[in-house]
């Protein structure tokens, strides 16, 4: 059972190149989110999707877009990449409705931006 | 504005003692809250939760304590072992909203001494 899968591990891009970091779960989860870590500041939401075909802005979505086309994906496109966008990039999948559940994470994507 | 805060960022326990984690919340519309564990290199990993009908859940060595009227939390673990260094998040959700919408603090690093 390999939960959440996220692709790439580690990138270096160069400022204004694009890119989608990939990310994928088989749990058959409703729920995905995109969140970054960085130095100080703990980890912050990007976007998040309750379903395939609706996402929403979480705190820091500039410079970042979502689709939700199935279920079991949820890609993270950077547009024009920037300095301010090195981070570490975390995705999250739950289920719906009960609170009594957790959000599962996977292993990151460490992106620089020179 | 930071809603969910961990004022310390660091903090060492001697192995088979007491750890205490704490997180202060100043939005009163949570009303659920989760600890998560992260691993350096690693997703962060859910470790327990309380709702706020609680104001105490235990699961083993951890046990979170939850009082309202205060808007803190804390995290206790005991006893404390090695593999208990990590990171801890402290992490809040309100309601209609469920694990897509995390709202984290800026984690306190647990170091365990042999």
């Amino acid at each position: 059972n390999a939960g959440v899968t996220q692709t790439p591990k580690f990138q270096v891009l160069k400022t204004g190149q694009s890119m989608t970091l990939q990310c994928a779960q088989d749990m058959n989860h409703e729920y995905m989110s995109w969140y970054r870590q960085d130095p100080g500041m703990g980890l912050r939401l990007i976007h998040y999707s309750v379903g395939a075909g609706i996402t929403d802005q979480g705190e820091v979505p500039n410079g970042y877009n979502v689709s939700r086309s199935t279920t079991e994906d949820f890609p993270l496109r950077l547009l024009s990449a920037a300095p301010s966008q090195t981070s570490v990039y975390f995705c999250a999948s739950s289920r719906t409705g009960n609170l009594n559940t957790e959000a599962f994470f996977g292993q990151g994507t460490r992106l620089t931006v020179v | 504005d930071q809603q969910v805060k961990q004022n310390s960022p660091s903090l060492s326990v001697q192995e088979g003692r007491i750890s205490i984690l704490n997180c202060d919340y100043t939005n009163s519309m949570f009303d659920y809250f989760l600890w998560y564990k992260k691993y350096p290199a690693e997703g962060p990993t859910f470790l327990i939760s309380i709702s706020s009908i609680k104001d105490k859940n235990e699961d083993g060595r951890f046990t979170v304590f939850l009082n309202k009227s205060a808007k803190h939390l804390s995290l206790h673990i005991v006893p404390s072992q090695p593999g208990d260094s990590a990171v801890y998040f402290c992490a809040a959700s309100s309601p209609n909203f469920g694990n897509e919408k995390l709202t984290f603090g800026t984690g306190t690093r647990l170091t365990i001494i042999p």
